[in-house]
């Protein structure tokens, strides 16, 4: 199975800053995907990271709030802007391992606190 | 409508007892997905079983899937104390080839020494 790092591992922010996630994956893949999880709650997508070409956003998300960004097949970043306490979560990248199990995995996680 | 509706939300059992939890959802899937997460760290994956498969197995994790109830369920024999986490189910909701998962709201199970 793919290999996934996060950095940072967890941050605490000021409101209205903006901070940025990265992800990096061991292998190529060709799907990357952004998942945020609110306090006490499940995983909700944000944007599906496609290579080459702007990502997809769920409704309810936008670019301008999350802009990401990925630059090749083992690599993506996602930045929260103008963060508010709201956007206190865990963020989780994750991939597909395409053809032979069609299974997603995870990333660790990046714990961001906005006070 | 949501997908991934689990039950019980919470479970807390003795070490050495089955635990079981329930997921249903609300549209045609590809594959469900259960997952693992402890402290609100990472997701681990633990067993995919496809839209066509009924049953699998993976050492002590017993999935099931009912198509025409919509339904899926996590069987965990002879828990212990390492078995403490939520757990997740997520489907995907469009066809084959671009898989976007969507969770349920999830179950946390707490074993007792």
């Amino acid at each position: 199975s793919a290999v996934i790092s996060q950095k940072p591992s967890r941050d605490i922010c000021q409101r209205g800053t903006s901070l940025t996630i990265q992800c990096q994956v061991d292998s190529q893949v060709t799907m990357m995907f952004w998942y945020r999880q609110q306090p006490g709650q499940s995983l909700t997508l944000i944007a599906t990271a496609n290579q080459g070409s702007e990502a997809t956003y769920e409704s309810g998300f936008v670019i301008d709030k999350f802009p990401i960004s990925r630059p090749n097949l083992t690599f993506s970043t996602l930045t929260v802007s103008n963060m508010s306490p709201e956007d206190s979560s865990i963020y989780l990248c994750s991939v597909e391992e395409k053809g032979r199990t069609d299974t997603q995995y995870f990333g660790p996680g990046t714990r961001l606190t906005v006070l | 409508s949501q997908q991934g509706e689990e039950d019980p939300q919470a479970l807390s059992i003795q070490e050495g007892e089955n635990a079981t939890m329930n997921c249903s959802y609300k549209t045609s899937i590809n594959n469900l997905q259960w997952y693992r997460q402890n402290s609100g760290r990472g997701l681990v994956h633990l067993i995919l079983i496809r839209s066509n498969e009924r049953e699998k197995h993976s050492g002590r994790l017993r999935v099931t899937l009912d198509t025409s109830k919509k339904s899926s369920s996590l069987l965990i024999t002879a828990s212990r104390a390492a078995d403490t986490a939520s757990y997740f189910c997520a489907t995907d909701k469009l066809p084959p080839g671009a898989q976007k998962l969507v969770f349920g709201q999830g179950t946390r199970l707490t074993i007792n020494p």
